[in-house]
């Protein structure tokens, strides 16, 4: 079926530091998510991409849709304790009404 | 008001009980979605609902059963579960193709 390939799959971070994460996709997608989950919670949308080569930011949040429409990237800014959490990308066909997501990425920040 | 709303929170429930799960929106958006979610996985699609009719059943075994009241309700009847069914589930809604889903806080089931 359908996947998407996202890495790293974990990260150790200092405090401060930026993070880069990404998704890749043997197929095409419409339109590219990332959402955060916590403990306990459902995942809450950070960014979405609706174009190729679209590049969006929110606060310290910058995303973009690969040209290729097969592949998207998330860079965190300045990281800060809150910022720790699984970061999953997610795309969506508009043939049908479903997304699919990658495996995440948990981001550990260092004391 | 721009949440999904999911009950309960917690669940637990023997193998022979039957029990639902409750989501709302009151966002006017058109599709709603069941996902499941073990720990450390991702969310899995289980149903979608498009305009309170079912569009997608991933496959999931019948002791889940979906219902769509109204546009504003998505219920997940359970019957018989199995103790691997235990995992968190997630209830999202979107305004329709090409947007983002917004995902309520789950109920976290556990079947003994």
């Amino acid at each position: 079926g359908q996947q998407l390939n996202q890495s790293p799959q974990s990260m150790f971070i200092q405090e401060g530091e930026d993070v880069s994460m990404n998704c890749t996709s043997s197929s095409i997608f419409n339109t590219w998510l990332w959402y955060k989950q916590d403990p306990g919670e459902g995942p809450v949308l950070l960014i979405a991409l609706y174009k190729a080569g679209e590049l969006t930011s929110n606060g310290r949040l910058t995303a973009q849709f690969g040209i290729t429409r097969k592949d998207s990237f998330l860079n965190i800014s300045a990281s800060i304790p809150s910022d720790v959490g699984i970061y999953f990308c997610a795309g969506r066909r508009d043939r049908d009404d479903k997304i699919i997501f990658g495996k995440g990425t948990r981001l550990h920040i260092l004391p | 008001d721009t949440e999904v709303t999911q009950t309960p929170k917690h669940l637990v429930m023997g193998m022979t009980n039957k029990k639902s799960l409750k989501c709302e929106q009151h966002m006017g958006h058109r599709a709603m979605y069941w996902y499941k979610q073990k720990a450390k996985k991702p969310p899995e699609l289980m149903f979608v609902y498009s305009y309170e009719k079912l569009s997608i059943n991933e496959s999931v075994p019948s002791r889940f059963s979906p219902e769509c009241p109204n546009s504003s309700l998505l219920n997940l009847h359970l019957h018989a579960l199995q103790p691997e069914d235990s995992a968190l589930y997630l209830c999202a809604s979107s305004q329709g193709q090409g947007y983002g889903y917004t995902f309520g806080s789950g109920t976290r089931l556990t079947v003994v």
